[in-house]
């Protein structure tokens, strides 16, 4: 079965902290890793992604961590601000397409100024 | 340019009572994609259409769900009838054929459903 777990629920961190969110996965069809970030009221947004074939992206202050050996991959936030407050959720797609993206089930993180 | 836009953003009725949910997918999309989320559940994906045609409606619940694509601007998911456990936060979102090879899906900022 085709799932995406996600950890923790739930994060508090300080402002300039790093914050780190993890996800592992079970198929090992999945080839593609976006990150979502959703505010209160909005829906969610794509915020960075990653393919196995590398083992780490970075976008400005957001990094994604990648170990296709134990099918685990983190996002990493770094000096974490108080607007990066919100619900991230980590994804799977199989083979490259975005139909059946199958979500992780989200992290509230609270950034405290 | 406009986003996905969803109607209404927020929906309250009664159990038994029928409940649509309309979507129009920004221009040009050929994906559609309807969602649901809830605390215990997360986002879960209900059914998507190509080009209008349903591919995949797996994750539609039960009979009670349907949805339909008339045409590529205009998508409903439709309830009948409601009961409590379908509160949740319904999305909807389009991507393109190309787009889809990044894993972006563009989402609407959802409808709010409460069945009291």
């Amino acid at each position: 079965q085709q799932q995406v777990k996600q950890s923790p629920q739930s994060l508090i961190v300080q402002k300039g902290g790093i914050s780190i969110i993890n996800c592992a996965y079970e198929n090992t069809a999945f080839d593609y890793f976006p990150w979502y970030q959703q505010f209160p009221g909005k829906g969610p947004a794509l915020l960075i992604a990653i393919r196995p074939d590398v083992s780490e992206k970075k976008e400005g202050r957001f990094t994604i961590s990648f170990n296709k050996s134990a099918k685990q991959f983190s996002l990493h936030i770094m000096d974490s601000q108080p607007g990066d407050s919100a619900t991230y959720f980590c994804a799977a797609s199989p083979q490259g397409g975005s139909e059946k993206l199958v979500f992780g089930k989200g992290t509230k993180l609270t950034v405290n100024p | 340019d406009a986003g996905v836009i969803q109607s209404p953003r927020h929906e309250v009725t009664e159990m038994g009572q029928e409940v649509t949910l309309r979507c129009k997918p920004i221009s040009g999309h050929d994906y559609l994609f309807w969602y649901r989320q809830t605390m215990m559940r997360g986002l879960e994906l209900l059914i998507y259409f190509n080009n209008n045609v349903p591919i995949d409606d797996s994750g539609m619940p039960e009979d009670r769900f349907s949805a339909k694509m008339p045409n590529a601007s205009f998508s409903t998911l439709k309830i009948q009838p409601s009961e409590p456990r379908d509160s949740a936060v319904y999305f909807c979102a389009s991507t393109t054929a190309w787009v889809r090879y990044t894993g972006e899906l563009f989402f609407g900022e959802g409808s709010r459903l409460t069945v009291l």
